[in-house]
């Protein structure tokens, strides 16, 4: 019975590279969520997939970064050249439910700590 | 724009007392609101939720009471143990959102 996966748990990357961040949700959950969290601040909600479907990415930037929840395999969050501020905690969630956030359903990964030198 | 805030970094209780954790929000369309507990090195878990037709909901130690006139909810927790020690995190949300907003946290610990 496996929860949330988050791979990778941490990455390091220099100015100017790719980050890609892989989630695979709990077996079942169709509803997947990114959340950000800068040092010192809570968590922030980026973007929200359904299965082939962006459903909302208003929290999203809106260059440089971008998600997709392909009919097989992971969700995958995608930071292009990256930059300092970048740095920060991704979580993935995942829900069975719609409007899984608003029943207390999101069940959360370990994150992905990205570092940006 | 931080909607939901916590205010208290840090709260330090004895083991056996009450924690209390605060949360003031800004939003009036928040409808729903929920408290996660984070321990270091994972990710958020759910704890209890309320709906603001309701202005307590009790799941064992935790309580959760909301003030809607004053946009304050709290968590108390009773009595507090050790494995209570974590970081607690505010959340709310509305009807048609597809996303909770979160407060800073506050990290409790409970000195044994």
């Amino acid at each position: 019975n496996a929860g949330v996966m988050q791979n990778p748990r941490h990455l390091v990357r220099r100015r100017g590279q790719e980050a890609r961040l892989r989630c695979s949700p709990v077996k079942g959950h169709s509803h997947v969520y990114w959340y950000r969290q800068l040092p010192e601040e809570g968590l922030k909600f980026m973007v929200y997939l359904q299965k082939e479907n962006i459903i909302d990415e208003s929290g999203m930037p809106k260059e440089r970064f971008s998600a997709e929840f392909p009919k097989e395999g992971p969700s995958i969050l995608r930071i292009q050249q990256v930059v300092r501020g970048d740095s920060a905690a991704y979580f993935c969630a995942s829900s069975p439910l719609l409007q899984g956030a608003n029943t207390g359903e999101l069940f959360f990964g370990e994150g992905s700590r990205l570092t940006v030198l | 724009d931080q909607q939901v805030k916590q205010n208290s970094p840090s709260l330090s209780v004895q083991e056996g007392r009450i924690s209390i954790l605060n949360c003031d929000y800004t939003n009036s369309m928040f409808d729903y609101f929920l408290w996660y507990k984070k321990y270091p090195a994972e990710g958020p878990t759910f704890l209890i939720s309320i709906s603001s037709i309701k202005d307590k909901n009790e799941d064992g130690r935790f309580t959760v009471f909301l003030n809607k006139s004053a946009k304050h909810l709290s968590l108390h927790i009773v009595p507090s143990q050790p494995g209570d020690s974590a970081v607690y995190f505010c959340a709310a949300s509305f009807s048609g959102a597809n996303n909770l907003f979160f407060g800073t946290g506050t990290r409790l610990t409970v000195i044994p």
